[in-house]
């Protein structure tokens, strides 16, 4: 079966650093996406890993190991407007996004 | 319009009822999706469509029904609501239906009762 594992929820400090662990299985694999998801608001684009290593993109990192089925999102330099839930997604052999249930990180003062 | 929106915004719906959400995009994406998100479950997919004039069932497609007659619409019917319908609904477009990101319409929110 496909299935996509990700904590339920993350406590972090303002202006520390957070990673959030996702690890996959799903029918083939053509990629993994992480998306963020303030609260009541649509999931909006992070990043996307199909290769090993590690993707950098301001304060945010996706790392991906194909071998390991694991990825990894990091956040650095947290700020208040990071609090939000994180959707970890796997593209599958047919194209299609599995979904993880989503990391709620709750960023304290 | 600029990127996707759906209408309506939020519903409540008593059971039994037919209803249609709808989403139109002006990016002129091929692909579009809807899903439906519940508490303490990832997104589920129920219907997507690779370009217009062809839809294809997702995960969980049972009561549920799409049409797909130009780019742009991709309206997603209910043909007799039931209350485990009752969900947050997406719906989502991207260039097309391979490696591409998707971006999302602002949601609907369903109660059927």
């Amino acid at each position: 079966g496909q299935n996509i594992d990700q904590p339920t929820e993350m406590t972090a400090t303002e202006g520390a650093i957070v990673q959030i662990n996702c690890t996959y299985q799903t029918s083939g694999f053509n990629g993994l996406f992480w998306y963020q998801q303030h609260a009541g608001e649509a999931p909006t684009f992070l990043s996307y890993n199909v290769l090993d290593g590690l993707e950098e993109k301001g304060r945010f990192s996706s790392f991906l190991s194909r071998s390991k089925g694991y990825s990894y999102l990091l956040l650095k330099e947290l700020q208040m407007k990071d609090s939000a839930s994180y959707l970890c997604a796997g593209l599958d052999s047919n194209y299609q996004l599995i979904w993880g249930a989503g990391t709620k990180l709750i960023i304290k003062p | 319009i600029a990127g996707i929106t759906q209408a309506p915004t939020s519903q409540i719906l008593a059971a039994g009822r037919r209803m249609t959400l709808r989403c139109t995009q002006d990016m002129r994406h091929n692909a579009m999706y809807w899903y439906r998100q519940d508490l303490g479950l990832g997104l589920r997919l129920i219907h997507y469509s690779n370009t217009a004039g062809t839809t294809g069932k997702g995960e969980v497609p049972d009561g549920y029904s799409v049409s797909r007659a130009n780019t742009d619409d991709f309206p997603l019917t209910l043909a007799s609501a039931v209350p485990s319908q009752t969900s947050v609904y997406f719906c989502a477009s991207s260039p097309d239906s391979s490696y591409n990101e998707q971006f999302f319409g602002p949601g609907t929110r369903l109660t059927v009762l």
